[in-house]
C-alpha cells in the first residue's frame, strides 16, 4: 500500500516562530488532507489539498502532486498551535485515507 | 452542534466483554468510516461503508464488526474485547457527490480502555 512519511517527527518552537512540516507519499494520490490533533485528541480539518496552494490565516499548505510531497506552513506560531499534525492521503482506490505518523509540535512562551 | 457525534466518549471495560461504539452524523453524508489510533501513531482504517447496504473491511478489521443501521448511524462492535484493542476510536464521514471528492470529517473520538 501507499506509504506516508512526515518530518520532522517532533518540533519545539518559541511563540512567534515560523515552521514548515513536510509530508512525502510513495504513490500518486487523488486527495490529501492536513489535520491538527489538539491535546484533547480531537482531529481538526486544516486543508483539503490534493494539489496547489491554499491559505487560511496563519496557516498555508502546498501540494506538489507530481513530486509526491506536501508542505504545511505555520507562521507566527501560538501556544494553541501545539499538538500533532497529520497528513493523510487517498490513493483513490476505494476512498480510504492513509495517515502518516504525524509531527508533534510544541509551542513554548 | 457537532456534525459527527460519538458515544460513549470514554469507556473502560474488561477482557471478554462485548462493547459497542456508536456514531451518528447530521451532515447527510453517505460514506462513513471507523478508524483506530494507537499512542504515538496515525489512524488506521477498521471498516468503511459507502451506503446502508455496503460494508467493507479496512486495514485492521479482525476482532471488530460493524452495523450501518441508517444513513446517519454506523456502529462498531468488539465482540470479545482484548487489552490490545485499547485505543482511541474515531468515526468519520465523507460525501464525494455533494462534497469535495473524499474530504473526510471526524467525530470527537471514543477513548476505550480494555483491562
Amino acid at each position: 500500500g501507499i506509504q506516508v512519511e512526515q518530518s520532522p517527527p517532533d518540533l519545539i518552537l518559541q511563540e512567534g516562530a515560523n515552521s514548515t512540516l513536510r509530508c512525502n507519499f510513495s504513490d500518486s494520490v487523488n486527495n490529501l488532507q492536513w489535520f491538527h490533533q489538539n491535546p484533547w485528541g480531537q482531529l481538526i480539518n486544516l486543508f483539503y489539498i490534493p494539489s496547489g496552494t491554499k491559505q487560511n490565516g496563519r496557516l498555508s499548505a502546498t501540494t506538489v502532486a507530481t513530486e509526491r510531497y506536501s508542505l504545511l506552513y505555520i507562521s507566527s506560531s501560538q501556544t494553541t498551535d501545539s499538538g500533532v499534525y497529520f497528513c493523510a492521503v487517498d490513493p483513490g482506490t476505494a476512498s480510504k485515507l492513509t495517515f502518516g505518523t504525524g509531527t508533534r509540535l510544541q509551542v513554548t512562551l | 452542534d457537532a456534525d459527527v457525534t460519538q458515544t460513549p466518549r470514554n469507556r473502560i471495560t474488561k477482557t471478554g466483554k462485548r462493547i459497542m461504539l456508536e456514531c451518528s452524523q447530521t451532515k447527510g453524508h453517505d460514506r462513513m468510516y471507523w478508524y483506530r489510533q494507537d499512542p504515538g501513531l496515525g489512524l488506521r482504517l477498521i471498516y468503511y461503508s459507502f451506503d446502508v447496504k455496503d460494508i467493507n473491511k479496512g486495514e485492521i478489521s479482525d476482532g471488530y464488526s460493524v452495523s450501518r443501521q441508517a444513513q446517519a448511524k454506523f456502529s462498531l462492535s468488539l465482540e470479545s474485547a482484548i487489552p490490545n484493542q485499547t485505543a482511541l476510536y474515531f468515526c468519520a464521514t465523507s460525501d464525494p457527490v455533494r462534497g469535495r471528492d473524499n474530504e473526510q470529517f471526524f467525530g470527537p473520538g471514543t477513548r476505550l480502555t480494555v483491562l
